[in-house]
């Protein structure tokens, strides 16, 4: 599967590095997610964004910035992290936003697996 | 918030043999959605259910939604070593929340 691509896919950073994550979509939908998915968790969503506007901010730190340059890509930049934030980070997009019981679906990228040292 | 309990977190199955997941939620669903992620990959959407008693399949994958449609359940028979991954099941009626996951291994 093509439709959401993800670099880099894996990614070793130190804690006072700064770096981003890149997602690209190529299926023409309005909408990206951010998942922070960590071992023996539940997917974390992170962010959420339709046509571009960031419609939902999960309390995450600030270390964490997204960006929506436009509907097909998707970052996350990062600075400043701590050992904890070592993660697999999957992005995914749907048609539509996903809520209020919205019958639409994800698409997932293959997600980066990032370390923090 | 809405969340929805996932059981059990953990299924070693036999090879040949049924189980099923189960996903229950405290309160009313509009819809429920399937996902399954294999070792080292992501989450693909498996299917979706959307009337209240309904009841999919998809091979030996069979999928319910209660009849309140308050809780859900994939059953899978026959289990082959290519059913081994992660089954979440997702909502989305006030907040996305996925649940914790059913990680199923498979002895031959």
């Amino acid at each position: 599967e093509t439709g959401v691509t993800q670099t880099p896919r894996h990614l070793v950073m130190g804690m006072t590095n700064k770096k981003s994550l890149k997602c690209e979509q190529h299926l023409g939908h309005n909408a990206m997610y951010w998942y922070k998915q960590s071992a023996k968790k539940p997917l974390e969503l992170m962010f959420v964004y339709s046509l571009e506007e960031r419609v939902e901010n999960n309390s995450v730190p600030s270390r964490f910035s997204p960006e929506c340059p436009n509907s097909s890509h998707l970052f996350l930049h990062l600075h400043t992290l701590q050992p904890e934030d070592s993660a697999l980070y999957l992005c995914a997009s749907s048609q539509d936003l996903l809520s209020g019981g919205s019958t639409d679906t994800q698409y997932f990228g293959p997600g980066t697996r990032l370390t923090v040292l | 918030g809405q969340q929805v309990m996932q059981i059990p977190q953990y299924q070693h199955v036999q090879e040949g043999e049924d189980f099923t997941t189960y996903c229950n939620s405290s309160t009313t669903l509009s819809n429920i959605q399937w996902y399954k992620q294999r070792p080292g990959g992501h989450p693909v959407f498996l299917i979706q259910l959307v009337k209240s008693g309904e009841v999919k399949k998809q091979k030996r994958l069979t999928f319910q939604f209660g009849e309140a449609k308050k809780n859900s359940s994939l059953h899978i028979t026959a289990t082959q070593t290519t059913d081994v991954g992660t089954y979440f099941c997702l909502i989305n009626d006030y907040k996305l929340s996925f649940g914790a996951g059913t990680t199923v291994t498979v002895r031959a």
